[in-house]
């Protein structure tokens, strides 16, 4: 069975730092993209970049490059989501989700999403 | 960047009824590369459809989905109770993905 399990929910100051993490489970996950998409209220869902773990390739979306940063772990099959100061605009949902051929298929497996919440 | 615009915000419908959602895109999307999903309170998204008309793995043929250019459409010809959530289309390839704002079904 293919699961993608996320890190719990964060709370931290604006300013900080933040790494979340997503675990793959049941599938080569070397071979699978893993892309990160932030939910809020206000703006939906939002692509934020996606990673290929065997070779490490990221792509990021033109809305997040800079901001944060995308990585794996073979060793361990995690992929992460990190920040080096946090905002409160970062609050948010922040889904992983994998696929096959990111230039050919959707996402087919999503974690259970990690809510971050930033406030002073 | 391809915006992904949907229409209506929310639809008020009973069990049993046909839901018709629309999704049109800034500029023509290629049919290969459109997807639909569902979303409950508290859970992920969950794909429906892709490639604009196929059925992910174990979706009901309730669903279902079509289109081409710039206008696409996902049609629940009739709602379960359990169809009740958000619906968002989604286009992918080029290199990133980008989602609509969703639709809303919601109990009349």
């Amino acid at each position: 069975e293919v699961r993608l399990v996320q890190s719990g929910a964060e709370l931290k100051k604006p300013g900080e730092s933040l790494k979340i993490s997503c675990k793959g489970f049941g599938y080569s996950f070397r071979h699978y993209w893993i892309g990160w998409v932030r939910q809020t209220p206000g703006k939906g869902l939002e692509w934020m970049g996606v990673i290929y773990p065997d070779d490490s390739k990221t792509i990021y979306g033109p809305s997040f490059q800079g901001l944060v940063t995308i990585s794996a772990d073979n060793s361990v099959r995690t992929a992460y989501l990190q920040w080096s100061s946090l905002k409160a605009s970062d609050t948010a949902i922040y889904y992983c989700a994998s696929v096959r051929y990111f230039d050919w298929l959707p996402p087919d497996y999503w974690g259970q999403g990690s809510l971050v919440t930033v406030s002073s | 960047e391809i915006v992904l615009t949907q229409s209506p915000g929310t639809l008020s419908l009973s069990p049993g009824e046909r839901a018709t959602l629309s999704c049109r895109g800034s500029q023509s999307v290629n049919i290969t590369y459109v997807a639909w999903y569902q979303q409950k309170p508290g859970q992920a998204p969950r794909l429906l459809i892709y490639g604009a008309s196929s059925r992910a793995t174990g979706i009901p043929d309730r669903f279902s989905g079509s289109g081409s250019g710039t206008d696409f459409t996902l049609t629940i010809s009739r709602l379960e109770p359990e169809d009740f959530a958000v619906y968002y289309c989604q286009q992918y390839g080029n290199s990133s993905w980008t989602f609509g704002q969703g639709t809303k079904v919601e109990f009349k």
